[in-house]
Order: C-alpha cells, then sequence, then structure tokens
C-alpha cells in the first residue's frame, strides 16, 4: 500500500529557506501517469495548493507562490521535495504531500489528489 | 481568497442530507471534470471522497454524492451521521492555475 511522509528540519527563520522532503514507500515515485504534489493549511485555515510536479523538469506551482517555489524529484531515492524561499509568518502551516493521478490521460481520479502524508507543521519565527 | 466559492458552513440533523456547492469558473469546474471533494475532521489530513465529479474511492460510503452543473458542483451527503462532521474542501484542474481549491466548509451535525 502506498504511503506518503513529509519530513523537515523543523522551525524555520524569517527571509530563509523552506525545505521539505516527501518519502513514498510502498511503490515507485517513477510510476507513469502519477504526479506528486505539495498542500498546505495555515492554522484555521483552508487547503492551498502550493505545486505538482511529473519530472523536475515539468512542474506546475501556484501563481501566487511561483517565485519563491522550486520543487524536485531523487528517485533514486523515491523522495520528492520542497523549498519556499524568503519565508515569513505567513507561510506558517501544515505542510502535506500527495499523490496526483495525471489530469490528462484516462486514469481513475486523474487531477484528484488520492493519497496524502500525515502532514508536517511548519512554524516560521525568529 | 480561494478560486472555487464555497458556504463557510452548513449543517443538518442526523439522518437528513445536506448539500454543499462549490462555484468556479469556465477554466476550471465549467469545462472540466476533473472536479474531486475532500473530507478533513479535525486534526487529520484531508481525505478524497468524490473524484471527477461523481466517482467514489473503494470504501467511501454510497451517501456521499457528487454532481455538477455549469459552473457548480456539488456534494451531497445523505442519512446524516455524527461521523460525518468535518471540514469539507472542493478542487478542481484549472486551465490558469493547474490545481484550485475552494474555501472549505465546515459541516456540523446537530
Amino acid at each position: 500500500q502506498l504511503q506518503l511522509r513529509e519530513s523537515g528540519p523543523g522551525p524555520v527563520k524569517p527571509s530563509e529557506t523552506l525545505s521539505l522532503t516527501c518519502t513514498v514507500s510502498g511503490g515507485s515515485i517513477s510510476s507513469r501517469n502519477y504526479y506528486w504534489g505539495w498542500i498546505r493549511q495555515p492554522p484555521g485555515k483552508g487547503l492551498e495548493w502550493i505545486g505538482t510536479l511529473y519530472s523536475s523538469a515539468n512542474t506546475y506551482y501556484s501563481p501566487s507562490l511561483k517565485s519563491r517555489v522550486t520543487m524536485s524529484v531523487d528517485t533514486s531515492k523515491n523522495q520528492f521535495s520542497l523549498r519556499l524561499s524568503s519565508v515569513t509568518a505567513a507561510d506558517t502551516a501544515v505542510y502535506y504531500c500527495a499523490r496526483q493521478p495525471s489530469p490528462f490521460t484516462v486514469i481513475i481520479a486523474g487531477g484528484a489528489f488520492d493519497i496524502w502524508g500525515q502532514g508536517t507543521m511548519v512554524t516560521v519565527s525568529s | 481568497q480561494s478560486a472555487l466559492t464555497q458556504p463557510p458552513s452548513v449543517s443538518g440533523s442526523p439522518g437528513q442530507s445536506v448539500t454543499i456547492s462549490c462555484t468556479g469558473s469556465s477554466s476550471d469546474v465549467g469545462n472540466y471534470n476533473r472536479v474531486s471533494w475532500y473530507q478533513q475532521p479535525p486534526g487529520t489530513a484531508p481525505k478524497l471522497m468524490i473524484y471527477e465529479v461523481t466517482n467514489r474511492p473503494s470504501g467511501v460510503p454510497d451517501r456521499f454524492s457528487g454532481s455538477k452543473s455549469g459552473n457548480t458542483a456539488s456534494l451531497t451527503i445523505t442519512g446524516l451521521q455524527a461521523e460525518d462532521e468535518a471540514d469539507y474542501y472542493c478542487s478542481s484542474y484549472s486551465s490558469s492555475s493547474f490545481v484550485v481549491f475552494g474555501g472549505g466548509t465546515r459541516l456540523t451535525v446537530l
């Protein structure tokens, strides 16, 4: 059974770069027609899509975060990563990684986020 | 401000039915059937409840159903149960930004 787990270094200071990794187990991150996404949720607020990637060269980012986001994949470790630069207190949130079947092909749950990690809380504070 | 508009809250008594709306535009809900719904009880990760407008993943009760008309998608829950109390989010593929979420709706079972 496919599982995802987020990991990161802990608190981040304002203006620094937030770095998170999502480790995929029980399946291959290189599986055809599956994309991988990051979604965040500030305390007491709704879900916000950050970005999705199929490969390090095939990425989609939220227009509001595009200038600060970089996503990449490490197939040898079955992991994908998120880097968010120049963080502020507004970036404090629970960060989730999730699998997203391709919205461009005929596949079950295409475009939806069908498997989620448990989430990791990231606090931006000096 | 979210790209998809949902009511902040809905409520119903056990056994009743409730419907949550999700209004977008021709760039997302109106022209694509890649609409999904998620259930999120407090303190937990979201769970996929409906995909491609009307389809339920394995294990989701048939009390949950989805539909779409024009730029508005809807999630209907029949035979409300206490365990249905949670936040619900809609999402859609978007030709302008790839993915958009709704602001979320809190369902209270009275």
